[in-house]
C-alpha cells in the first residue's frame, strides 16, 4: 500500500500571501489529520477531518482552514500568512479512529 | 491540560548499548499512547502503540511500557545501532480527543559507532 502523501514538498512565501497544501491518505483511511511543527512549540494539532466533515479542531487561529473531499483526500489552507507560520506541517491517515496514525513525510514552509 | 514530558532532551551512546527513553503525561485519561521516530527534514514513522488496557509493546530491539497510574512510558531499546539515530517522540491521545495527539518535545539520540 501506499503511504500518505504531501504536495508540496517544499514552499517559500511572503508574509501575507496564502498557501494551500495537499495531503492524499492511504487508500482505504478516511480520517485525516494536520499538525504544524515548529522547533519551539513542537507538534501541535491542527484539525481533523473525516468524511468531509471537520470533527476535530486544535487551538489555531481562523487563518488555518481545511478541508477534504470525497476520495478522503485534504487540503489544509492558511491565509494572510505571518513569519511565525514558518514550520513543517503534516499530515496523518487512520483507520479505524483512535488507532495508529500514519504520517506523511510533511510540506515545510518558509514564510519572508 | 494534558502536558507530556520527554526527558533527556539528548542522549549520546555508543554503538552496542541498550538504552531507555522516559516520556511523562500529566493526565492518566488517555486512550492510547504511541511512540514515533523522526529522522532530520522527515515525517514520522509509527513505532509502537500501547492501547490504555496494555502495559507494554515489543517489536524487533524495541519494547515500550505503559503505566497509566503514575503517568510514565519508557522505551526501551536494546543493542543500539548508528541507524538507531534519531528523535524519538512520545505521543498520548486523551479519550474523546477523536485523533488529536498530544507529542511530547523528543528526546534526539546519537549512536555513535
Amino acid at each position: 500500500k501506499a503511504g500518505v502523501t504531501q504536495t508540496p514538498r517544499y514552499l517559500i512565501k511572503t508574509r501575507g500571501q496564502q498557501v494551500t497544501l495537499s495531503c492524499s491518505p492511504i487508500s482505504g483511511h478516511r480520517s485525516v489529520s494536520w499538525y504544524q511543527q515548529t522547533p519551539g512549540q513542537g507538534l501541535q494539532f491542527l484539525f481533523e477531518y473525516f468524511s468531509e466533515t471537520q470533527r476535530n479542531k486544535g487551538n489555531f487561529p481562523g487563518r488555518f482552514s481545511g478541508r477534504q473531499f470525497s476520495n478522503s483526500r485534504s487540503e489544509m489552507n492558511v491565509s494572510t500568512l505571518e513569519l511565525g507560520d514558518s514550520a513543517l506541517y503534516l499530515c496523518a491517515s487512520s483507520s479505524p479512529v483512535q488507532e495508529t496514525q500514519y504520517f506523511g513525510p510533511g510540506t515545510r514552509l518558509l514564510v519572508l | 491540560k494534558q502536558e507530556v514530558t520527554q526527558i533527556p532532551a539528548a542522549l549520546s551512546v555508543p554503538e552496542g548499548e541498550n538504552l531507555v527513553l522516559n516520556c511523562s503525561f500529566t493526565d492518566s485519561a488517555i486512550y492510547n499512547l504511541q511512540w514515533f521516530r523522526q529522522d532530520p527534514g522527515k515525517g514520522l514513522t509509527s513505532l509502537l502503540l500501547i492501547q490504555s488496557s496494555q502495559r507494554e509493546q515489543t517489536s524487533g530491539r524495541l519494547n515500550a511500557s505503559l503505566d497509566k497510574s503514575s503517568g510514565r512510558s519508557t522505551l526501551y531499546i536494546a543493542a543500539s545501532q548508528p541507524g538507531d539515530s534519531a528523535t524519538y517522540l512520545c505521543a498520548v491521545l486523551p479519550y474523546q480527543a477523536g485523533t488529536a495527539l498530544i507529542f511530547g518535545k523528543g528526546t534526539t539520540l546519537s549512536v555513535s559507532s
